[in-house]
């Protein structure tokens, strides 16, 4: 049981690129999501899955994609890279009536 | 609009003084919960405490205990003899509550605790 599993856990990206954020979880968790956390900030909800083929946008969705195929992975991807998507981000799940569980962060930087 | 502030950003103390992390939020959810999470300086976030706004019952876990007061939307934690180990940063937390709801959290902007020896 290896929880929450993010890769990579550190990234250098030129501006436009693009990149996907890997997010597993072995736990057989319904509920996932990722979030961003600039530097001395708290964090900040980017998109959000109840399942599996559903996924909803967050408080800071733009410039991210989702998708939720399976319930294990849930992929963020970067279209476009932009200097202000320099952050760390976190990817997390939990089953019904339980709290967030997070992955150890991947963190991101855009030059 | 779900909001959460901690207005210290920065508490420094010495070993085995007491210490408390403040924590004001606001909701128009009826119902809630309210979380703690901890961020050493290795990045992990770390699940302390969740506690449901139906339940105000203060809370001890050890050194650290919760003081949850719905009257002045407050939920601060405050640590007990406080240890070097316990220098991180601690993020207050809200999300609704409703039954399969997503539970989308809300954090504040963070304290960074301090414990110097």
């Amino acid at each position: 049981n290896a929880g929450v599993t993010q890769t990579p856990k550190f990234r250098i990206l030129k501006i436009g690129q693009s990149m996907t954020l890997q997010c597993t979880q072995d736990m057989n968790h319904n509920y996932m999501y990722w979030y961003r956390q600039d530097p001395g900030m708290g964090l900040k909800l980017i998109y959000y899955s109840v399942g599996a083929g559903i996924t909803d946008k967050g408080e800071v969705p733009n410039g991210y994609n989702v998708s939720r195929s399976t319930t294990e992975d849930f992929p963020l991807r970067l279209e476009l890279a932009a200097p202000s998507q320099t952050s760390v981000y976190f990817c997390a799940s939990r089953r019904e009536g339980q709290p967030q569980h997070f992955g150890d962060g991947t963190r991101l930087s855009i030059l | 609009a779900q909001k959460v502030t901690q207005a210290q950003t920065e508490i420094s103390v010495v070993e085995k003084e007491d210490v408390t992390l403040d924590c004001v939020y606001e909701t128009r959810d009826t119902t809630y919960y309210l979380f703690w999470y901890k961020q050493p300086p290795s990045g992990e976030l770390v699940f302390l405490i969740r506690r449901n706004s139906f339940d105000e019952q203060n809370e001890i876990s050890g050194r650290y205990s919760w003081n949850f007061q719905k009257s002045t939307s407050s939920f601060n934690f405050t640590i007990t003899a406080s240890q070097v180990v316990d220098s991180a940063v601690y993020f207050c937390a809200l999300s609704e509550a409703r039954i399969q709801g997503a539970q989308k959290l809300v954090f504040g902007q963070g304290t960074r605790l301090t414990i110097n020896p």
